[in-house]
C-alpha cells in the first residue's frame, strides 16, 4: 500500500525558514517524480514543486521561486522542502504527491499525504 | 501559464441525477488533463487522467472527455459517496495548473 507521510508544518513567523519532510512507502520511490502541493484554508489547490526521480531536475511554481528548494533523497525513500523568507500567504496545507511517471515534465498525482499545514503569522 | 476555468463553480444534484463539470484551458493542451475528487479534511483523489483514462479502482460511472481546450467529467448517476469538490488540472506545461474547483452539493 502506498504511504506518504507528510511531517514538519508549524506557526511560524513571517520571514522564518521551515524544513517540511515526506516520509514515502509502498513503492519503489527512486523510480517515480515527486511533488509538492498545497492548498490555502478554503482555497483550491496550487502545484509549488517537482523533483525528478534522481533529483537532477527541479521546478517551482514562480510564487515561491528562489525561496523555496524541493530535494530527495532516494536512500531514505524521502522527499524534503526548504522553505525560506516565508510569506502570510505561504499559509497552506502542504501535501506531497506521486506522480505517474517519472519524467522531467511530471504528469499527473496518483498518491498523496495527508498534508502538513503551515501556518506563517506574526 | 495555463489557465483552467471550471464551470460551475458548485452544483446541485440528488443521488441518481447526472451530472457534468467543465473545465476550459487557455491555451491547447492536446489531452493532458486530469480530475480529481476531494472530500471535506482529505487529500484529493485521482480520477481521470489523460482527459479520458479512469484511475483504477474508481467507478465507472465516472467519465472524462475532450481534447485540446476544452473537457468534461461526467457522473453518470450520482452516488451518495459522490458529493465532493472536484478539480481539473493540466499537465501540459509548467506550471501545472488546476481549476478553482466545483463542488457538488446535494439537492
Amino acid at each position: 500500500e502506498v504511504q506518504l507521510v507528510e511531517s514538519g508544518g508549524l506557526v511560524i513567523q513571517p520571514g522564518g525558514s521551515l524544513r517540511l519532510s515526506c516520509a514515502a512507502s509502498g513503492f519503489t520511490f527512486r523510480d517515480y517524480t515527486m511533488h509538492w502541493v498545497r492548498q490555502a484554508p478554503g482555497k483550491g489547490l496550487e502545484w509549488v514543486s517537482l523533483i525528478t526521480w534522481d533529483g537532477g531536475s527541479t521546478f517551482y511554481a514562480d510564487s515561491v521561486k528562489g525561496r523555496f528548494a524541493i530535494s530527495r533523497d532516494n536512500s531514505k525513500n524521502s522527499l524534503y522542502l526548504q522553505m525560506n523568507t516565508l510569506r502570510t500567504e505561504d499559509t497552506a496545507l502542504y501535501y506531497c504527491a506521486k506522480d505517474t511517471g517519472s519524467s522531467i515534465r511530471g504528469y499527473y498525482f496518483d498518491f498523496w499525504g495527508q498534508g502538513t499545514l503551515v501556518t506563517v503569522s506574526s | 501559464d495555463i489557465q483552467m476555468t471550471q464551470s460551475p463553480s458548485s452544483v446541485s444534484a440528488s443521488v441518481g441525477d447526472r451530472v457534468t463539470i467543465t473545465c476550459r484551458a487557455s491555451q491547447d493542451i492536446s489531452r493532458w488533463l486530469a480530475w480529481y475528487q476531494q472530500k471535506p479534511g482529505k487529500a484529493p483523489k485521482l480520477l481521470i487522467y489523460a482527459a479520458s483514462r479512469l484511475q483504477g479502482g474508481v467507478p465507472s460511472g465516472f467519465s472524462g472527455s475532450g481534447s485540446g481546450t476544452d473537457f468534461t467529467l461526467t457522473i453518470n448517476s450520482v452516488q451518495p459517496e459522490d458529493f465532493a469538490t472536484y478539480y481539473c488540472q493540466q499537465a501540459n506545461s509548467f506550471p501545472h495548473t488546476f481549476g478553482q474547483g466545483t463542488k457538488l452539493e446535494i439537492k
